[in-house]
């Protein structure tokens, strides 16, 4: 149980276009989902935080206008990148608190998008 | 805010030792949990062990068991018997309820046959 996917698992695009990110909660329900960014060999930075039904909320430094966030139901949310560019290159990776088992503070993480945009 | 300090970039050890990771944190909470996760090759995220801070007794899930020093605001992960499957990324992380969890910035463990 508390299985969480992403897709696509990578993805290359060109400078300009507009890429989304699926994060799917498929065994439980996911009130809450993170949204992390990774650099090769380091850590995972927290982007935004998203909320079902609710606007995510975004850290510091985090362009919202080009993350668009959306979780419109309990098993999905979505990172759409605008106007991506090389620099938007990365590892993003979703992690989703469930709902039920939220004990512990617990969060299962999605196997991660690469993006290359070229 | 709160803070999380793995001072160790890199770590080796041979097959069948013991290896121990070391993780500090800085906190003004008292309620709170502690994670290591691993971050293999594959880049999958997967938990190893967790620790709720207001348990004094210390976790342990069979070769992996950690050092936990409240009032050092200390979290150290030992692996035991290690394997080669045990090569990974390893990540210290703190938790509270419902929120974000905050990663240092991970060590990156080789085992050798």
């Amino acid at each position: 149980g508390a299985v969480v996917s992403q897709h696509p698992s990578r993805v290359i695009c060109k400078s300009g276009t507009s890429v989304k990110i699926e994060c799917r909660s498929l065994d439980f329900q996911a009130t809450t989902m993170f949204w992390y960014r990774q650099f090769p060999k380091q850590s995972l930075m927290l982007m935004a935080t998203s909320n079902e039904g609710s606007k995510a909320t975004y850290e510091q430094g985090v362009e919202k206008d080009k993350f668009l966030i959306n979780h419109a139901s309990l098993t999905l949310s979505t990172l759409t990148v605008t106007s991506a560019h090389p620099e938007d290159s990365s590892f993003y990776i979703c992690s989703a608190r469930d709902r039920v088992r939220g004990r512990n503070n617990e969060q299962f993480f999605g196997p991660g998008t690469r993006l290359t945009v070229l | 805010a709160q803070t999380v300090t793995q001072s160790q970039p890199e770590m080796s050890v041979q097959e069948a030792e013991t290896v121990t990771l070391s993780c500090t944190y800085d906190t003004s909470e008292s309620n709170y949990y502690l994670f290591w996760y691993k971050q293999p090759p594959s880049r999958q995220m997967i938990l190893v062990i967790r620790q709720e801070a207001y348990k004094q007794q210390n976790a342990t899930e069979n070769r992996f068991s950690v050092n936990f020093q409240k009032a050092a605001k200390s979290f150290s992960l030992k692996i035991s018997d290690s394997q080669l499957g045990d090569t990974a990324m390893y990540f210290c992380a703190f938790g509270q309820a419902g929120t974000a969890l905050i990663f240092g910035k991970g060590t990156t463990l080789s085992v050798s046959s």
